[in-house]
């Protein structure tokens, strides 16, 4: 299974616009990365997937470079409401299972 | 999104009892579900995987006598904590997927256990 590397926190205001970046050095051909947010006490939410180049959703922005070894969340102007954690998974297409790395604890200010 | 279910959000049980935790995909069918732990600011620890009509697969380190896992439905996988301590209180969370995929992996909204 690909072990993904994420920073442990990061701060940011409101109306900016924030990028995670995770490492995922060792990830398989087959894998694909996504993204999960989570509140405190609620289990995880799906933000977004993606397997190469430029994701796109209603909510954010997924960029994966072409040699995949790492991957950035895009959270476009961000409001308080985004205070949360947010994890970086590489999908095991063998047993499909998903395991947590120690995610990145967003907090934003007014 | 496909909705997951659990019953009950909390419970706080004695210790030496033994509670059973519900997970429900709701309006899907869930050929797999999958059990999580998670402890106070720490990330989600994945504790075993149940596929509907056969035993789960439990991750090194969990106690399968101690964490009982019965998928006996398309929508139901119940997790059992037998014999309940103090260190086993957590957050329990459970994902259902209704095939290949993490976008079609659903998670419930966890059910906090707490062992006195």
């Amino acid at each position: 299974l690909a072990k993904t590397t994420q920073p442990i926190s990061m701060d940011s205001y409101e109306g900016q616009e924030v990028n995670i970046t995770c490492s995922h050095n060792n990830i398989a051909t087959n894998d694909y990365i996504t993204w999960y947010q989570q509140f405190p006490s609620q289990g995880p939410r799906f933000i977004i997937q993606g397997y190469k180049t430029k994701v796109t959703n209603e909510v954010a922005s997924l960029f994966i470079p072409a040699d995949r070894k790492s991957s950035t969340l895009s959270l476009p102007r961000v409001s308080l409401s985004d205070t949360a954690v947010y994890y970086c998974l590489v999908g095991d297409r063998v047993t499909d299972k998903l395991i947590f790395g120690t995610g990145t604890r967003l907090q934003v200010f007014p | 999104g496909a909705v997951v279910s659990q019953h009950p959000s909390r419970v706080i049980c004695k210790s030496g009892t033994s509670v059973k935790i519900e997970c429900r995909s709701l309006d899907f069918q869930a050929t797999t579900m999958f059990w999580y732990r998670q402890f106070p600011k720490q990330s989600l620890m994945l504790m075993a995987t149940s596929n509907e009509g056969s035993k789960a697969t439990y991750e090194q380190g969990v106690e399968k006598d101690k964490f009982l896992i019965n998928h006996a439905s398309l929508t139901l996988s119940t997790l059992t904590v037998t014999s309940a301590h103090p260190e086993d209180s957590s957050f329990y969370i459970c994902s259902a997927r209704s095939g290949r995929g993490a976008d079609e992996q659903y998670f419930g909204p966890g059910t906090r256990l707490t062992v006195t």
